[in-house]
């Protein structure tokens, strides 16, 4: 069963100006992870932040948290080309060894 | 090196066929998994080993058969292979059972099945 869902599922920028995705989970979690996948590659971990965390910083990415509402977003400041990517969150809800994926925001940023 | 490298990258096989693509990791991880990606992208867990135990099996068709020879080794063996099971299929490890640690992907194995 789907877990995440993320928020726009696409999403076209301008080059330095910033991104905006957000997702969504259904149950309670200890962790939600936010992983990038370039075309054609493995999913690469961005960062993650625990459930009494509210917001994470890793240089230009924001993560926030807000566990009353079940969602999160990803911010990432001054976009560039190499940005590029398709976003995922993913959470463990149930055991902590299942970790489960959103459908994912498709960015593209635009020169 | 390459910490999680799956073999082959690319497989295009008949219907009917039997396949299997083996993944590695050299991360020291005890925690292994095998996920399928659709062509619309999304992600979805298969099977999950725990230094060579099975901890998670989630409503794959029994022609899908993992194998954990050692921690440090996830093989999955596809039989009777249907249009349906082409994907592409990421091996992934993680340092340790409890869901803190990050997941470290390898780069897939596009299956293709004619």
């Amino acid at each position: 069963s789907q877990q995440g869902e993320e928020d726009p599922q696409a999403l076209s920028i301008q080059e330095g100006e910033n991104a905006t995705m957000n997702c969504s989970y259904k149950t309670s979690i200890n962790n939600l992870q936010w992983y990038r996948q370039n075309s054609g590659r493995g999913l690469v971990h961005l960062i993650l932040i625990r459930s009494n965390e509210r917001e994470k910083h890793s240089g230009r990415l924001r993560v926030t948290l807000d566990t009353s509402k079940k969602s999160s977003s990803l911010l990432i400041t001054a976009s560039r080309a190499a940005d590029t990517a398709s976003y995922f969150c993913a959470t463990a809800p149930n055991r902590d060894d299942k970790i489960i994926f959103g459908k994912g925001t498709r960015l593209h940023i635009l020169p | 090196d390459t910490a999680v490298s799956q073999t082959p990258k690319y497989l295009v096989t008949q219907m009917g066929n039997d396949k299997s693509i083996k993944c590695e990791q050299n991360l020291g991880h005890d925690t292994m998994y095998w996920y399928k990606q659709d062509s619309k992208k999304f992600l979805k867990i298969m099977f999950s080993y725990n230094n060579k135990e099975l901890i998670i099996n989630e409503t794959v068709p029994n022609r899908f058969s993992p194998k954990s020879p050692d921690k440090a080794h996830l093989n999955l063996h596809i039989n009777s292979l249907e249009l349906g099971d082409s994907a592409v299929y990421f091996c992934a490890s993680k340092s340790y059972s409890g869901g803190t640690g990050e997941l470290f992907f390898g780069e897939g194995s596009r299956l293709t099945v004619l």
